[in-house]
């Protein structure tokens, strides 16, 4: 079935430094979607990329689409506490049999 | 509007027992995924309804089983409860296919 790895698992970052996490597909998505889970809290929706090499912009974050529909990334510019949480990447590949598969996630931990 | 929820937020149930978990989309919504969360297999895919029948089905054996009623609620069943089973179970609305997901609180199940 299908298979998304995010990497990295853990990232610490001193405030004010930069963040990026990746995605990978086994598989070509139809799209992507990225989502944010603070700490005892549930994900909530981010973004959707659709387009094969779209980029997104929301204030300090970037979000890409690869050429081949296979990688997605997230970039934050000068990290605040606010980012604080676990960010994940979720794919529908073909028709959506297999639903939404989600990354394992990656866990932002920012010192001040 | 208002969100998802789940009820009941917190369970403690024995191993051998049964649960039964229910979800409450946002209004307009037919599909409801239903997801385990654990620390070491991160989000998991456990099945989708729309429109009362279930659409996708994840991994998982058949003692998790779902349902949804024609007002889009959804309940989602554990029988003969095993302590791996101890989880944070979220519960996911949208309007279609294509769209972003909107996450309950989750239940937190602990099974002793």
């Amino acid at each position: 079935g299908q298979q998304v790895m995010q990497i990295p698992q853990y990232q610490h970052v001193q405030e004010g430094e930069d963040f990026t996490t990746y995605c990978n597909s086994s598989t070509t998505l139809s799209n992507i979607q990225w989502y944010k889970q603070r700490p005892g809290g549930h994900p909530v929706f981010l973004i959707q990329l659709v387009k094969s090499g779209e980029v997104k912009k929301q204030k300090r974050l970037t979000f890409q689409f690869g050429e081949a529909k296979k990688n997605s990334s997230l970039h934050i510019t000068a990290t605040q506490t606010t980012d604080v949480g676990t960010y994940f990447c979720a794919g529908i590949s073909g028709g959506g049999a297999d639903g939404l598969t989600f990354g394992k996630g990656t866990h932002l931990i920012i010192q001040p | 509007k208002a969100g998802v929820t789940q009820t009941p937020r917190y369970l403690i149930k024995t191993r051998g027992q049964q649960v039964t978990l229910s979800c409450s989309p946002i209004s307009g919504h037919r599909s409801v995924s239903w997801y385990q969360q654990t620390p070491g297999q991160g989000l998991q895919f456990l099945f989708e309804y729309f429109s009362e029948t279930q659409r996708n089905k994840g991994n998982f054996p058949g003692r998790f089983s779902g349902r949804q009623f024609s007002n889009s609620r959804s309940e989602m069943n554990v029988s003969t409860l095993e302590l791996g089973d101890s989880a944070l179970y979220l519960c996911a609305s949208r309007q279609g296919m294509a769209y972003e997901q909107y996450f309950g609180p989750g239940t937190r199940l602990t099974v002793t």
